[in-house]
C-alpha cells in the first residue's frame, strides 16, 4: 500500500499477557518512529529507528516495552505482561528525510483488561 | 524541556468561516520547527503545515496557514473557509533538534465545524 499500515488495528489483552504491535513504513523511508497516545492526549515519543538500528528509545516507558526492525523495513513493538495502563493508541509514523512531511499509520488500539 | 501548550480543549466555527487554532511553545533551541496535524476520529495522524524557526515568511498549505510569532513563541493555526469535513482533533507538535520525527505533542484542539 501506499501509506503507513499498522495491525491489529484493535486488540484486547488481558492484564498480563504479552503483545505485539507491527508496522509497515513506507517502502523506501528510512525512519520509523513510535508514539503512544492516551485517551484524550497528544501522542508521546517513544522509539526511533534509522533502517535497523534503534537510535533512540528514551521514550520507552517500561523494561516492559521492547521494539525492534530487524531488516530497516518492518517494525515490531512488544510490550510484556501488559497492564491496565498501557492501554492507548500506538502510533507509527515514518519519515523520507527528503521534506519535513511525517506519515503516520492509522494506529493499533490496545485496551488492557 | 520542550514543552506545547494548547489552551482551546474544544472550539466551534461555522461553515465557510475561518478559526484559528492556539499554539504557544517553550524551547531553549535555536533551530526547531513547529508542526501541525489533523486527526480525524479514524486515529491517523495528517500532517497540514510545517514551519521552521529561522522561514521569514509565515508557511501556507492551501486553506492553512501558520500565524508565526517568535518572539511570543507562538504558533496559532489558521483555517479559512471551514469546511465540515475539518471536523477533527488538532494537534500542535515542535521537533526536537534536526530529528524531524521526534516530536513533543500538545493535547489537542478539538474542532467542530457546524452546518
Amino acid at each position: 500500500g501506499a501509506g503507513v499500515s499498522q495491525s491489529p488495528r484493535y486488540k484486547v489483552a488481558k492484564r498480563g499477557q504479552d503483545v505485539a504491535l507491527r508496522c509497515d513504513p513506507i517502502s523506501g523511508h528510512v525512519s520509523l518512529f513510535w508514539y503512544q497516545q492516551a485517551l484524550g492526549q497528544g501522542p508521546e515519543f517513544l522509539t526511533y529507528f534509522q533502517n535497523e538500528a534503534q537510535l533512540d528509545k528514551s521514550g520507552l516507558p517500561s523494561d516492559r516495552f521492547f521494539a525492534e526492525r530487524p531488516e530497516g523495513s518492518v517494525s515490531t513493538l512488544k510490550i510484556q505482561r501488559t497492564q491496565q495502563e498501557d492501554s492507548a493508541v500506538y502510533l507509527c509514523a515514518s519519515f523520507s528525510h527528503s521534506g519535513n512531511t511525517i506519515y503516520f499509520g492509522e494506529g493499533s488500539w490496545l485496551t488492557v483488561v | 524541556a520542550q514543552k506545547i501548550t494548547q489552551t482551546q480543549p474544544g472550539m466551534f466555527v461555522q461553515e465557510k468561516e475561518a478559526v484559528t487554532l492556539d499554539c504557544t511553545y517553550d524551547t531553549s533551541d535555536q533551530s526547531y520547527g513547529l508542526f501541525w496535524y489533523k486527526q480525524p476520529s479514524s486515529g491517523e495522524m495528517i500532517f497540514l503545515i510545517y514551519q521552521g524557526s529561522y522561514d521569514e515568511q509565515n508557511a501556507t498549505e492551501g486553506r492553512y496557514s501558520l500565524n508565526f510569532q517568535k518572539a511570543r513563541k507562538s504558533a496559532n493555526l489558521v483555517i479559512s473557509a471551514s469546511q465540515l469535513g475539518d471536523s477533527a482533533m488538532y494537534f500542535c507538535a515542535m521537533r526536537e533538534g534536526t530529528n524531524a520525527g521526534k516530536s513533543t505533542f500538545g493535547d489537542g484542539t478539538t474542532l467542530t465545524v457546524k452546518p
